[in-house]
This record gives C-alpha cells, sequence and structure tokens, in this order.
C-alpha cells in the first residue's frame, strides 16, 4: 500500500530534550512538508523540501530542524529552543508539478 | 492579514439541511483553490479543487469568486458523516514547483440526527 506514514502517533516531551519525529513516504513524491496545526489554528508550514539534500525555512521555522538524505524520508526534530512545542504536526508530500499534497496521519507532540 | 480567512463556526445543523461555508483570500494572485476536510483528531484530506467556473461532485458545490477573492462550498442534503472541520486552502504560485499551500483555520461542522 501506498502511503505516508509518521510515527510515533503520540510523543512526550521533557523541558530542554530534543525529540525527531518520523515521516517516511513510498509515493515516489519529490517534494514534502511539515506542518504545526494549533487547536483552532490553520496549518503553518515548519520546513519543506523540494529534492534530496535540500530544505527550506517555512513561516515558523525557529526551534525545528530537519534532514532530507533520503528521498522516502524527511524526518523533523523538535529542539529545545522550541519553547512552546505542544502541538499536533503534519507531515505531507506531493509529484513536482502537481498540487494536491498527501497527509500522514500525523503526531501529537505533549510536554511533561 | 492572513491570507486565508473563514468563518470557524462551529454550524450545527439537522441532517438532510443545505449548508455553506465562505472564505476569502487576501492575495490577488493566488492562483489554485480547494476545500480539504479534516476529522477530528486526524489528518487533511483533499475533498475538492475550486475552478473559476463553479464544480460539483455529488452534494458539494465549490464556487470561486475572483473579483471578491472568494471561495464557497455548499454542502446538500446534510448527512451526519459530513460532521468534519472543512478548512480551505489557496496556493499562491502555482506555476513553482514549491506549491505552497496556505490554510484558513477551517470550519467545523456538525450535523444532528
Amino acid at each position: 500500500d501506498g502511503g505516508i506514514t509518521q510515527s510515533p502517533k503520540y510523543l512526550f516531551r521533557k523541558e530542554g530534550q530534543n525529540v525527531t519525529l518520523s515521516c517516511e513516504q513510498n509515493l515516489n513524491h519529490d517534494a514534502m512538508y511539515w506542518y504545526r496545526q494549533d487547536p483552532g489554528q490553520g496549518l503553518r508550514l515548519i520546513y519543506y523540501s523540494q529534492i534530496v539534500n535540500d530544505f527550506q525555512k517555512g513561516d515558523i521555522a525557529e526551534g525545528y530542524s530537519v534532514s532530507r538524505e533520503k528521498k522516502e524520508s524527511f524526518p523533523l526534530t523538535v529542539t529545545s529552543a522550541q519553547k512552546n512545542p505542544t502541538a499536533f504536526y503534519l507531515c505531507a508530500s506531493k509529484r513536482t508539478y502537481q498540487e494536491t499534497q498527501y497527509f500522514g496521519p500525523g503526531t501529537r507532540l505533549l510536554v511533561l | 492579514r492572513k491570507e486565508v480567512e473563514q468563518d470557524p463556526g462551529p454550524f450545527n445543523v439537522p441532517e438532510g439541511a443545505t449548508v455553506a461555508f465562505n472564505c476569502t483570500y487576501s492575495n490577488s494572485a493566488s492562483q489554485s483553490f480547494f476545500w480539504y476536510r479534516q476529522d477530528c483528531r486526524k489528518e487533511p484530506k483533499l475533498l475538492m479543487s475550486v475552478y473559476s467556473s463553479g464544480n460539483e461532485d455529488g452534494r458539494f458545490t465549490a464556487q470561486l469568486n475572483r473579483a471578491s477573492q472568494y471561495i464557497s462550498l455548499l454542502i446538500r442534503d446534510s448527512k451526519l458523516s459530513d460532521s468534519a472541520t472543512y478548512l480551505c486552502v489557496v496556493i499562491l504560485d502555482r506555476g513553482s514547483t514549491l506549491g505552497r499551500l496556505y490554510f484558513g483555520r477551517g470550519t467545523q461542522l456538525t450535523v444532528w440526527p
């Protein structure tokens, strides 16, 4: 089955800790995205990558980092510099020159 | 000013009702428009694209008014399963490979029996 997987479904972070959210796709999509959703808010773009080994900051990149070493994978690290990390994190991907983005099931990050 | 504005609702309607959602966008250069559906605690899924001529998919009709920078979604004969949050989405740069999406905060719909 082709699709986007995110893990874990729930993640708990302690103060001062870095945590990494996984995003994998087997759709052969070139572009991948990370969004953050807060209650009652629209999705906000954190980082995006159009090709392997290249990525760009979105609107709210501070306190986050990413890598794109493989086409299928686009992990997001929430660093200790992100002071308000509690949110629903969504990964998405799409083919180059197509408009529709497909989303993974999301990861809920909670701060202990 | 936000790129995309939506009335957050909530809209509470009985089964069989017709309900309409509106959305405005701020950038006149916006190229492509969509409605996504998001169920509670789930990921957004594409409901339908919105074309200048208007388009219909079963009970759902989407309209675009470029002059007023306004998008609408009409749901006829509401079903319990239509209960969800509906996200208005805009792309500014259709010509680029980025395909950057701008999301409204969503309009919550509850259909009751």
